[in-house]
């Protein structure tokens, strides 16, 4: 069975300081996709990234990165210079991939970030 | 574009009621899933429809159920309605399940 742990329940930092959210996940498939999710208050998800098994490259998106670790089965999300507006609750998910069109998440538990200006 | 829409926006119901929501998917996608999220929680995969047919599901009992139509909007059903089906639920549609966009969601509340 598939299973993400996102360890951290919540974070508190000040403005500008840089904010590492863990993951960690458990799967038997030999092919997978991780995600990250960022949920601000009004509820809806917003789609982050995606990575498959096969490609272990970190990956930047302006103040976003992304360090996927197989070795480890971890797939951590740093903000650098953290803003007020990155409050939020941050999801990571894990799918499967499937021979036919379907495919379901698994999400972690969540990280609540509270960035303090 | 337009993206993934629910409604309604809230619903309040009492115990043993019967609710449907409802979800028009993104331009171009023809796959819906559900989720339910309970507060404080990580969302739970409910069902998958591709193409009208139910295409995979989680554990949730079979009162909870759901359709999909030709423009590949769908709905999701609940019968016999508990305090425990209090949550958010979460509408993604993708093209044939790998990259979900969601919904704003619907917060169901069980009196």
């Amino acid at each position: 069975a598939q299973k993400v742990t996102q360890a951290q329940t919540e974070i508190s930092v000040v403005e500008k300081e840089d904010v590492t959210l863990d993951c960690v996940y458990e799967t038997r498939d030999t092919t997978y996709y991780l995600f990250w999710y960022k949920q601000p208050p009004s509820g809806e998800l917003v789609f982050l990234i995606r990575r498959n098994s096969f490609d272990e490259q970190n990956e930047i998106s302006g103040r976003y990165s992304w360090n996927f670790q197989k070795s480890t089965s971890s797939f951590n999300f740093t903000i650098t210079a953290s803003q007020v507006v990155d409050s939020a609750v941050y999801f990571c998910a894990l799918s499967e991939e499937v021979e036919t069109s379907g495919s379901r998440l698994t999400f972690g538990e969540g990280t609540q970030l509270t960035v303090n200006p | 574009e337009t993206g993934v829409t629910q409604s309604p926006t809230h619903l309040i119901k009492t115990r043993g009621q019967q609710v449907t929501l409802r979800c028009s998917s993104q331009s171009g996608h023809n796959t819906v899933s559900w989720y339910q999220q309970a507060l404080g929680q990580g969302p739970q995969f409910i069902f998958q429809y591709y193409r009208e047919e139910e295409n995979g599901r989680g554990n949730f009992p079979p009162r909870f159920s759901g359709l999909q139509f030709p423009n590949y909007s769908s709905e999701l059903n609940v019968n016999a309605l508990e305090l425990d089906d209090s949550a958010l639920y979460l509408c993604a549609s993708s093209i044939q399940g790998l990259e979900q966009f969601f919904g704003p969601g619907t917060r169901l509340t069980v009196l």
